[in-house]
């Protein structure tokens, strides 16, 4: 089965860090593009960042440039964002996705991982 | 930076049409993508590419785009489509983009 478990959310202070990850099982991880998209209490999506299948290319939203960092394992079938200079804004579930290859679509999708940043 | 804006909330009654529209620059260089969200769930990809639809995911799904404007066309909708509708694209840069979100009502 085809399957994305996210990790590593919880409580955290202004400022502080945190690092997420996500598994990967059932496909080739290596062939894939990897994103990471977040989700506000009561908002819509937003996409945070993503990495290409060798880690070639990277983007992140403007939001989180500076502060976020995406890495990936393929040895591990592991994706990762390391959280830095957390903000309230920051708090959301943040979920890990799939490009399908050749495209810009996110075709599979984790559980999602809450990250609540506050006092 | 570019952006997609989709309406707030649109309503169908059982077993009509409806359209979802997304709007944005992009648009006219790359296809959108839609989602379908429910409450307490992660997104399921619906529609990507010029009108395709994943495995598992039911013909009256469909996708079309002119110009700067992609749409999401349910035909006959049902019950269970009552949700929350995303669309998705990409920039010229490559950063990924989302729209606000079209929260569907089934009457």
């Amino acid at each position: 089965e085809v399957q994305l478990v996210e990790s590593g959310g919880g409580l955290v202070k202004p400022g502080g860090s945190l690092r997420l990850s996500c598994a990967a099982s059932g496909f080739t991880f290596s062939s894939y593009s990897m994103n990471w998209v977040r989700q506000a209490p009561g908002k819509g999506l937003e996409w945070v960042s993503s990495i290409s299948s060798s880690s070639s290319y990277i983007y992140y939203a403007d939001s989180v440039k500076g502060r976020f960092t995406i890495s990936r394992d393929n040895a591990k079938n592991s994706l990762y964002l390391q959280m830095n200079s957390l903000r309230a804004e920051d708090t959301a579930v943040y979920y890990c996705a799939r490009a399908r290859i050749l495209s810009y679509a996110f075709d599979i999708w984790g559980q999602g991982t809450m990250v609540t940043v506050s006092s | 930076s570019s952006e997609l804006t989709q309406d707030p909330a649109v309503s169908v009654a059982l077993g009509q049409t409806v359209r979802i529209t997304c709007q944005g620059d992009s648009l006219r260089s790359y296809y959108a993508s839609w989602y379908q969200q429910k409450p307490g769930q992660a997104p399921v990809l619906v529609i990507y590419g010029k009108n395709n639809r994943p495995s598992g995911i039911p013909d009256r799904f469909s996708g079309s785009s002119s110009g700067n404007t992609a749409s999401l066309t349910i035909t006959g909708a049902q019950a269970e489509d009552e949700a929350d509708y995303y669309c998705n694209s990409r920039d010229s840069s490559g950063n990924r983009l989302f729209g606000g979100g079209t929260k569907l009502t089934v009457l």
